[in-house]
């Protein structure tokens, strides 16, 4: 079981309102990004960082941002949630290089509603 | 464009028996092709990583094939229990990734009854 941690895990929240999905990693990954993830779909890669003050955009444009300023963390923010952001967040780290690429533990996601 | 397509899109079986999960995909250059369970509101946990010398890896019950050249994955499932019953997502590495970004297909949902 890999120790990458998520909350809140489940959120329900009006329009408008500010929020932050918190994400953090006890391995020392410097790696880490955030999927989105509708039911019955793929996964879709929208932030991921090299590590501590790397933050990139990911192929699918996301009006969040995210912040990395510790090694274990790496927070994700709406600023105006709308109910087109209401999905699945997955959260995901990798440091160690296994069979040539990195292998990508995931933590338990967070199922944003946004009413 | 980079895909990764799985097939049947769900499944249904009886405890107790076997399956096999396709997978086909388009990434190149190719890097390694992974299997991962996803339980219901949970994030995905990785079964087997499988490089382009590898045809075959098994872990426990579940046993993936690659094959390189026609650009096929199967996972199969032996002796089928209730735990079972997740999505089962195929997901390739590209060559040129540095960064390890990965591309991902739908799944397919098995749901296993007693």
């Amino acid at each position: 079981e890999a120790d990458i941690y998520q909350t809140p895990r489940y959120l329900v929240i009006g329009t408008g309102k500010k929020i932050t999905l918190e994400c953090s990693q006890t391995m020392g990954h410097d790696k880490m990004y955030w999927y989105q993830q509708d039911p019955g779909m793929e996964l879709h890669l929208i932030h991921y960082s090299y590590g501590v003050n790397s933050t990139e955009k990911g192929d699918l444009s996301s009006e969040s941002t995210v912040s990395r300023i510790r090694t274990e963390h790496f927070p994700l923010t709406l600023e105006s949630a709308r109910p087109s952001h209401t999905s699945q967040y997955l959260c995901a780290s990798s440091g160690l290089r296994t069979s040539a690429s990195y292998e990508q533990y995931f933590g338990p996601g967070t199922r944003l509603t946004v009413t | 464009k980079n895909q990764v397509e799985q097939s049947p899109q769900s499944l249904i079986i009886l405890e107790g028996k076997n399956c096999t999960l396709q997978c086909n995909y388009t990434v190149s250059p190719f890097s390694n092709l992974r299997w991962y369970k996803q339980d219901t509101g949970r994030g995905p946990v990785s079964l087997t990583i499988m490089t382009f010398s590898e045809n075959t890896k098994s872990n426990g019950r579940y046993t993936a094939t690659l094959d390189a050249d026609t650009k096929q994955s199967s996972l199969h499932i032996t002796a089928s229990q209730l735990s079972d019953s997740a999505s089962y997502i195929c997901v390739v590495s590209d060559r040129g990734s540095t960064l390890g970004r990965l591309y991902f297909g739908r799944g397919t949902q098995l749901t296993v009854w007693p």
